[in-house]
């Protein structure tokens, strides 16, 4: 198992500003996972953060909007830039079960809830 | 085209009721998982059944799949109010690799 710390856990921005949200894992993990979650809707997968190379943005998601960083196998950043009021989610950070196959299950973090004015 | 779809939207129950949420997929997948989501927290993993597997249980729940309708159920028997949460679906897609494909959910309250 994995345990992941995220944090904040909740920000209110102001439209124009930039929050950075930083995760923690409790181990050494490959890929980290980005999700986007907007009100009442399910999750959507911003970008695949590897240690060591550029992340991998899905399509819709670029990375002067959400430029991720992976310093180490333990941590990553996702910083949400120059926000609207449309960037009002949740985000959550993810990593796989290391003991099983790929895709088999992920650990999730307790997320950031964010309210953009 | 959405991935996984659930329904229904939302269900409400008495407590010691059984709960039966129905997820649907559009492509052939490797796997099939259930995660639980509680107010605005993190997703819990519940259960996960491979294309292989036609039933699965876990406690209170059970878990089918049928690949022929493209299709899974996930019943949680005897219904607690803890049990209140969303309850989403998530598909690994055969030959795409990379990522899981999440439903829209099902919003679940178990009234005690």
């Amino acid at each position: 198992s994995a345990v992941i710390s995220q944090k904040p856990s909740r920000d209110i921005c102001q439209r124009g500003t930039s929050l950075t949200i930083q995760c923690q894992v409790d181990s050494q993990v490959t890929m980290m996972f980005w999700y986007r979650q907007q009100p009442g809707q399910s999750l959507t997968l911003i970008a695949t953060a590897n240690q060591g190379s550029e992340a991998t943005y899905e399509s819709g998601f670029v990375i002067d909007k959400f430029p991720i960083s992976r310093p180490n196998l333990t941590f990553s950043t996702l910083t949400v830039s120059n926000m609207s009021p449309e960037d009002s989610s949740i985000y959550l950070c993810s990593v796989e079960d290391s003991s099983g196959f790929t895709n088999e299950k992920l650990f999730f973090g307790s997320g950031t809830q964010l309210s953009v004015l | 085209s959405q991935q996984g779809e659930e329904d229904p939207q939302a269900l409400s129950i008495q407590e010691g009721e059984n709960a039966t949420m129905n997820c649907s997929y559009k492509t052939s997948i490797n796997n099939l998982q259930w995660y639980r989501q509680n107010s605005g927290r993190g997703l819990v993993h519940l259960i996960l059944i491979r294309s292989n597997e036609r039933e699965k249980h876990s406690g209170r729940l059970r878990v089918t799949l049928d690949t022929s309708k493209k299709s899974s159920s996930l019943l949680i028997t005897a219904s607690r109010a803890a049990d209140t949460a969303s309850y989403f679906c998530a598909t690994d897609k055969r030959n795409q690799g990379g990522k899981l494909i999440f439903g829209q959910g099902t919003e679940l309250s178990v009234k005690p």
